[in-house]
């Protein structure tokens, strides 16, 4: 079975600019998530859709963030524009609906905000 | 709103030792405990898990965990580790309801097995 599949895995970028990260869940799972890791810490949820629908996206920043999960499978999470304080590891997760503790992440996505 | 502190950011330990790493809790509500492990160029994965029942837990790797509700505490043990245990290990916490899926983590204790 495939696991969460992420990329890129790395990304450096001028402040300022746009970028964009890609998630593919694992198959039949109708759960996402989008975490943000920074160095030394544990992830902190940014966004969780139960198909294509966000029911929680209380800690995404909307100004500059956002998310979208057209027909309930993959998954785009947008920065525009990234601000230095974006550096960190951006990772993916995907679970069951009925079972939500029990999710699965993807290797993540390291940016590096220059 | 709960948190999670676990208390060493790096534990170092040679092989065939015991370990013990340590996870706390705080919650206004009744809880869900859980210990994720994210082994070096992998993802992070599920080690085990608190709902309900029984408060000692087991993985299938001889990792087990103890909810303690008095101390807020589900501190993580294994009586003899192995190289391959050096990864670093998540405490996470969730309340349940509408919240379910919502994993609040702790800091990460990195844990390293020497020969």
């Amino acid at each position: 079975e495939a696991g969460v599949v992420q990329s890129p895995r790395y990304k450096i970028i001028e402040k300022k600019q746009p970028v964009a990260f890609w998630c593919n869940p694992i198959s039949g799972h109708n759960t996402l998530y989008w975490y943000l890791q920074n160095l030394g810490q544990g992830p902190e949820l940014l966004i969780r859709y139960e198909n294509e629908e966000a029911v929680d996206d209380s800690q995404l920043p909307k100004d500059r963030f956002s998310a979208e999960r057209l027909k309930g499978v993959d998954s785009t999470l947008k920065i525009q524009p990234a601000e230095l304080g974006d550096s960190a590891v951006y990772l993916c997760a995907s679970s069951l609906r009925d079972r939500e503790y029990e999710q699965y992440f993807g290797p993540g996505t390291r940016l590096t905000v220059t | 709103a709960q948190s999670v502190t676990q208390l060493d950011s790096q534990v170092p330990v040679f092989e065939e030792a015991p370990v013990e790493l340590r996870c706390n809790y705080s919650s206004s509500v009744s809880v869900y405990l859980f210990w994720y492990v994210q082994y070096p160029n992998q993802g992070l994965q599920l080690l085990l898990k608190y709902l309900s029942g029984s408060t000692l837990v087991e993985s299938i790797n001889g990792f087990e965990a103890e909810f303690n509700k008095s101390q807020t505490s589900f501190h993580l043990r294994k009586p003899s580790v192995h190289i391959s245990d050096t990864a670093e290990y998540f405490c996470a916490v969730s309340v349940g309801g509408t919240s379910y899926g919502k994993l609040t983590f702790g800091q990460g204790t990195i844990l390293t097995v020497h020969p």
